[in-house]
């Protein structure tokens, strides 16, 4: 079965702008969480959406906001780039939550 | 902020050697999942263990969990070159919903 996808692969924003990723997780799994990695802060939990609500959200500021549709594909916006946001953004599928997750693999955004 | 600490932070051993990586948490889990990230990729899901298990084996992994010392550890067994990645270890802890908080990662190097 096909995997987690993430698009774009990579994305050079300049601060100030808006950008919106993408993350179609595998069939049938309901669930879709968005993770950061930076160098320095590591690998971070933004949010998680479970049939099109979001379950759970991280300690992230209000320009991160995320959004899951009626056929679990998720999208996440980050708004008002700030330099710090530059990082790899990757996306996890998984049945219900609470189990193995699925990752795909990542969105690289450079904000310049 | 990261709940999990690992150590060592960096491991280089030869090829068909053991690798042993060690995982701390701070708080009460639902399981403990191990997982292996090449190069800034995605991560891959190796193996969970509920926190009602003490050991799981899975092909030439180990993990082992104590969760009076909130410890786990994974075992490679046997490493190839190909084993060589960065290592993490992520709690789903009972309190957060369905979240994971990683550690910061072991960085393995395999040397044929």
């Amino acid at each position: 079965k096909a995997g987690v996808t993430q698009t774009p692969r990579y994305l050079i924003k300049t601060r100030g702008q808006q950008v919106t990723l993408s993350c179609s997780p595998i069939s049938g799994h309901r669930s879709v969480s968005w993770y950061q990695q930076t160098p320095g802060q590591g690998l971070q939990f933004l949010f998680e959406y479970f049939s099109e609500t979001q379950r759970n959200k991280g300690n992230f500021p209000g320009r991160f906001s995320g959004r899951q549709f009626s056929n679990s594909r998720s999208e996440m916006n980050v708004s008002t780039l700030e330099l710090g946001d530059s990082a790899l953004y990757l996306c996890a599928s998984s049945l219900q939550g609470r189990s193995g997750y699925t990752f795909g693999s990542g969105t690289r955004l450079t904000v310049v | 902020s990261q709940q999990g600490e690992e150590d060592p932070q960096a491991l280089s051993i030869q090829e068909g050697e053991n690798a042993t990586m060690n995982c701390s948490y701070k708080t009460s889990i639902n399981n403990l999942q191990w997982y292996r990230q090449n190069s800034g990729r995605g991560l891959v899901h190796l193996i969970l263990i509920r926190s009602n298990e003490r050991e799981k084996h899975s092909g030439r992994l180990r993990v082992t969990l104590d969760t009076s010392k909130k410890s786990s550890s994974l075992l490679i067994t046997a490493s190839r070159a190909a084993d060589t990645a960065s290592y993490f270890c992520a709690t789903d802890p009972r309190t957060s919903g369905s979240r994971l908080t990683f550690g910061e990662g072991t960085q393995l190097t395999v040397n044929p």
